[in-house]
Protein backbone atom coordinates (compact mmCIF):
# COMPACT_ATOMS: atom_id res chain seq x y z
CA UNK A 1 0.00 0.00 0.00
CA UNK A 2 1.32 3.52 -0.46
CA UNK A 3 2.69 5.04 2.83
CA UNK A 4 5.43 6.97 4.23
CA UNK A 5 7.69 6.19 7.32
CA UNK A 6 9.21 9.39 8.74
CA UNK A 7 12.17 8.83 11.09
CA UNK A 8 11.90 9.22 14.50
CA UNK A 9 11.65 11.77 17.01
CA UNK A 10 15.11 14.24 17.78
CA UNK A 11 15.77 16.84 20.44
CA UNK A 12 17.99 20.05 19.64
CA UNK A 13 19.14 22.96 21.35
CA UNK A 14 18.32 26.04 20.26
CA UNK A 15 20.56 27.49 17.24
CA UNK A 16 20.67 24.09 15.79
CA UNK A 17 19.75 22.10 12.78
CA UNK A 18 17.33 19.00 12.19
CA UNK A 19 16.98 16.50 9.25
CA UNK A 20 13.58 14.96 9.32
CA UNK A 21 13.41 11.99 6.43
CA UNK A 22 10.21 10.35 4.83
CA UNK A 23 10.58 7.29 2.91
CA UNK A 24 8.00 6.57 0.38
CA UNK A 25 6.85 2.75 -0.87
CA UNK A 26 3.93 1.65 -3.08
CA UNK A 27 3.95 3.94 -5.72
CA UNK A 28 6.43 6.31 -7.90
CA UNK A 29 8.50 8.49 -6.09
CA UNK A 30 9.11 10.87 -8.71
CA UNK A 31 6.20 11.03 -9.82
CA UNK A 32 4.34 13.33 -6.77
CA UNK A 33 5.35 16.24 -4.56
CA UNK A 34 6.35 16.08 -1.11
CA UNK A 35 4.74 18.72 0.97
CA UNK A 36 5.76 19.02 4.49
CA UNK A 37 3.51 20.19 7.36
CA UNK A 38 4.16 21.14 10.94
CA UNK A 39 1.71 21.01 13.93
CA UNK A 40 3.10 22.79 17.40
CA UNK A 41 1.54 21.13 20.49
CA UNK A 42 -2.54 21.39 20.32
CA UNK A 43 -2.15 24.12 17.49
CA UNK A 44 -3.58 23.57 13.73
CA UNK A 45 -1.78 22.77 10.72
CA UNK A 46 0.31 24.82 9.47
CA UNK A 47 2.47 24.55 5.42
CA UNK A 48 6.09 24.82 5.05
CA UNK A 49 6.72 23.93 1.71
CA UNK A 50 6.27 21.24 -1.49
CA UNK A 51 8.91 19.81 -2.90
CA UNK A 52 9.40 18.04 -6.64
CA UNK A 53 11.21 14.57 -6.44
CA UNK A 54 11.65 14.37 -9.80
CA UNK A 55 13.61 17.54 -10.83
CA UNK A 56 14.31 18.77 -6.89
CA UNK A 57 12.23 21.58 -7.39
CA UNK A 58 11.39 23.57 -4.00
CA UNK A 59 8.65 25.91 -2.91
CA UNK A 60 8.66 27.21 0.71
CA UNK A 61 6.10 29.60 2.67
CA UNK A 62 7.83 32.72 3.31
CA UNK A 63 7.90 32.00 6.94
CA UNK A 64 10.73 29.65 6.19
CA UNK A 65 12.38 30.99 3.51
CA UNK A 66 16.50 31.20 4.31
CA UNK A 67 15.54 28.71 7.22
CA UNK A 68 14.11 25.30 5.82
CA UNK A 69 15.88 22.94 2.94
CA UNK A 70 13.75 20.27 1.10
CA UNK A 71 16.10 17.37 -0.77
CA UNK A 72 15.53 13.42 -1.96
CA UNK A 73 17.19 10.39 -2.49
CA UNK A 74 15.70 9.18 -5.63
CA UNK A 75 17.69 5.72 -5.40
CA UNK A 76 15.85 5.38 -2.00
CA UNK A 77 13.00 7.15 -2.56
CA UNK A 78 13.46 9.11 0.61
CA UNK A 79 12.34 12.85 0.92
CA UNK A 80 14.37 14.86 3.67
CA UNK A 81 13.14 18.26 5.27
CA UNK A 82 16.27 20.54 6.90
CA UNK A 83 14.91 23.27 9.65
CA UNK A 84 17.80 25.28 10.70
CA UNK A 85 18.89 27.78 13.48
CA UNK A 86 16.23 26.06 15.47
CA UNK A 87 14.05 27.91 18.44
CA UNK A 88 11.94 27.10 20.66
CA UNK A 89 8.48 28.04 18.72
CA UNK A 90 9.72 25.14 16.06
CA UNK A 91 9.16 22.45 18.63
CA UNK A 92 5.89 20.79 16.83
CA UNK A 93 5.63 17.17 14.79
CA UNK A 94 6.63 17.81 11.78
CA UNK A 95 5.18 15.82 8.64
CA UNK A 96 5.32 14.96 4.91
CA UNK A 97 2.65 14.31 2.62
CA UNK A 98 2.35 13.19 -0.95
CA UNK A 99 0.45 15.50 -3.24
CA UNK A 100 -2.08 13.89 -5.48
CA UNK A 101 -3.39 16.01 -8.50
CA UNK A 102 -6.71 14.83 -10.62
CA UNK A 103 -8.77 16.40 -13.19
CA UNK A 104 -7.53 20.12 -11.61
CA UNK A 105 -8.17 19.04 -8.03
CA UNK A 106 -5.36 18.38 -5.76
CA UNK A 107 -5.18 17.25 -2.04
CA UNK A 108 -2.65 15.77 0.60
CA UNK A 109 -2.45 11.86 1.08
CA UNK A 110 -1.45 10.08 2.38
CA UNK A 111 0.21 11.44 4.71
CA UNK A 112 3.77 10.40 7.19
CA UNK A 113 3.53 9.13 11.12
CA UNK A 114 4.45 12.71 12.17
CA UNK A 115 8.04 13.48 13.78
CA UNK A 116 8.32 15.22 17.08
CA UNK A 117 11.28 18.07 17.26
CA UNK A 118 11.24 19.14 20.63
CA UNK A 119 13.77 22.38 20.87
CA UNK A 120 15.06 22.76 24.02
CA UNK A 121 18.11 24.30 25.42
CA UNK B 1 -2.62 34.39 1.27
CA UNK B 2 -5.88 32.78 1.53
CA UNK B 3 -7.14 32.77 4.82
CA UNK B 4 -9.33 29.96 5.99
CA UNK B 5 -12.32 30.33 9.01
CA UNK B 6 -13.76 27.35 10.50
CA UNK B 7 -17.12 27.44 12.99
CA UNK B 8 -17.34 26.64 14.69
CA UNK B 9 -14.41 26.37 16.51
CA UNK B 10 -15.93 23.38 19.15
CA UNK B 11 -18.96 20.93 19.17
CA UNK B 12 -20.06 18.92 21.31
CA UNK B 13 -22.76 16.14 20.01
CA UNK B 14 -24.04 13.03 20.42
CA UNK B 15 -24.09 9.97 18.99
CA UNK B 16 -26.37 9.65 16.38
CA UNK B 17 -26.53 13.03 15.86
CA UNK B 18 -26.32 15.08 12.32
CA UNK B 19 -23.43 17.50 12.33
CA UNK B 20 -22.11 20.18 10.29
CA UNK B 21 -18.82 22.07 10.11
CA UNK B 22 -18.61 24.94 8.44
CA UNK B 23 -15.16 26.16 6.03
CA UNK B 24 -15.32 30.02 4.73
CA UNK B 25 -11.90 31.38 2.17
CA UNK B 26 -11.12 34.74 2.41
CA UNK B 27 -11.66 34.79 -1.36
CA UNK B 28 -12.70 32.76 -4.16
CA UNK B 29 -11.34 29.09 -4.48
CA UNK B 30 -13.54 27.65 -6.93
CA UNK B 31 -13.52 23.59 -5.19
CA UNK B 32 -10.20 23.20 -4.44
CA UNK B 33 -11.57 22.78 -0.74
CA UNK B 34 -10.36 19.65 1.17
CA UNK B 35 -11.73 18.07 4.66
CA UNK B 36 -8.96 16.07 6.92
CA UNK B 37 -9.90 14.02 10.23
CA UNK B 38 -7.28 14.22 13.22
CA UNK B 39 -7.31 12.33 15.94
CA UNK B 40 -5.45 12.36 19.00
CA UNK B 41 -1.47 11.51 18.42
CA UNK B 42 -2.18 10.91 14.47
CA UNK B 43 -1.81 12.29 11.38
CA UNK B 44 -4.35 14.16 9.41
CA UNK B 45 -6.29 11.77 7.33
CA UNK B 46 -8.07 13.07 4.30
CA UNK B 47 -11.94 12.41 4.40
CA UNK B 48 -13.05 14.65 1.06
CA UNK B 49 -11.45 16.34 -1.71
CA UNK B 50 -12.81 19.10 -4.29
CA UNK B 51 -15.32 19.99 -1.70
CA UNK B 52 -17.17 16.94 -2.23
CA UNK B 53 -15.80 14.11 -3.56
CA UNK B 54 -15.69 11.41 -1.05
CA UNK B 55 -12.17 9.99 -0.42
CA UNK B 56 -12.06 5.97 -0.91
CA UNK B 57 -12.82 3.81 2.20
CA UNK B 58 -14.52 6.71 3.96
CA UNK B 59 -17.81 5.78 5.74
CA UNK B 60 -20.66 7.44 3.15
CA UNK B 61 -21.81 9.33 6.36
CA UNK B 62 -19.62 12.28 5.63
CA UNK B 63 -20.42 14.38 2.75
CA UNK B 64 -18.89 17.81 1.94
CA UNK B 65 -20.51 20.63 -0.47
CA UNK B 66 -20.07 24.19 -1.26
CA UNK B 67 -17.77 25.97 -3.84
CA UNK B 68 -16.30 29.60 -4.57
CA UNK B 69 -16.18 30.58 -0.69
CA UNK B 70 -18.16 28.44 1.89
CA UNK B 71 -18.18 25.16 2.20
CA UNK B 72 -19.55 22.82 4.56
CA UNK B 73 -18.73 19.20 6.17
CA UNK B 74 -21.76 16.70 7.27
CA UNK B 75 -21.71 13.84 9.28
CA UNK B 76 -24.97 12.64 8.59
CA UNK B 77 -25.40 10.05 12.23
CA UNK B 78 -22.42 10.47 14.18
CA UNK B 79 -20.57 6.98 15.30
CA UNK B 80 -18.27 6.84 18.53
CA UNK B 81 -15.11 6.86 16.30
CA UNK B 82 -15.65 10.39 14.77
CA UNK B 83 -15.70 12.28 17.53
CA UNK B 84 -11.95 13.99 16.12
CA UNK B 85 -10.87 17.41 15.04
CA UNK B 86 -11.61 18.00 11.42
CA UNK B 87 -9.74 21.11 9.33
CA UNK B 88 -10.16 22.23 5.78
CA UNK B 89 -7.60 22.66 3.13
CA UNK B 90 -7.57 25.10 0.08
CA UNK B 91 -5.08 23.84 -2.56
CA UNK B 92 -6.28 26.57 -4.79
CA UNK B 93 -3.13 28.50 -4.50
CA UNK B 94 0.10 28.50 -2.56
CA UNK B 95 0.72 28.15 0.07
CA UNK B 96 -1.77 25.84 0.97
CA UNK B 97 -4.23 27.42 4.14
CA UNK B 98 -5.59 25.52 6.41
CA UNK B 99 -8.99 26.17 9.15
CA UNK B 100 -7.64 26.46 12.54
CA UNK B 101 -9.47 23.27 13.38
CA UNK B 102 -12.90 21.89 14.37
CA UNK B 103 -12.60 19.78 17.42
CA UNK B 104 -15.43 17.62 17.91
CA UNK B 105 -16.16 16.07 21.35
CA UNK B 106 -18.76 13.84 23.26
CA UNK B 107 -21.96 15.43 24.89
Amino acid sequence: QVQLVQSGAEVKKPGASVKVSCKASGYTFTSYDINWVRQATGQGLEWMGWMNPNSGNTGYAQKFQGRVTMTRNTSISTAYMELSSLRSEDTAVYYCARKFEYSSSVWFDPWGQGTLVTVSS
Amino acid sequence: DIQMTQSPSSLSASVGDRVTITCRASQSISSYLNWYQQKPGKAPKLLIYAASSLQSGVPSRFSGSGSGTDFTLTISSLQPEDFATYYCQQSYSTPDTFGQGTRLEIK
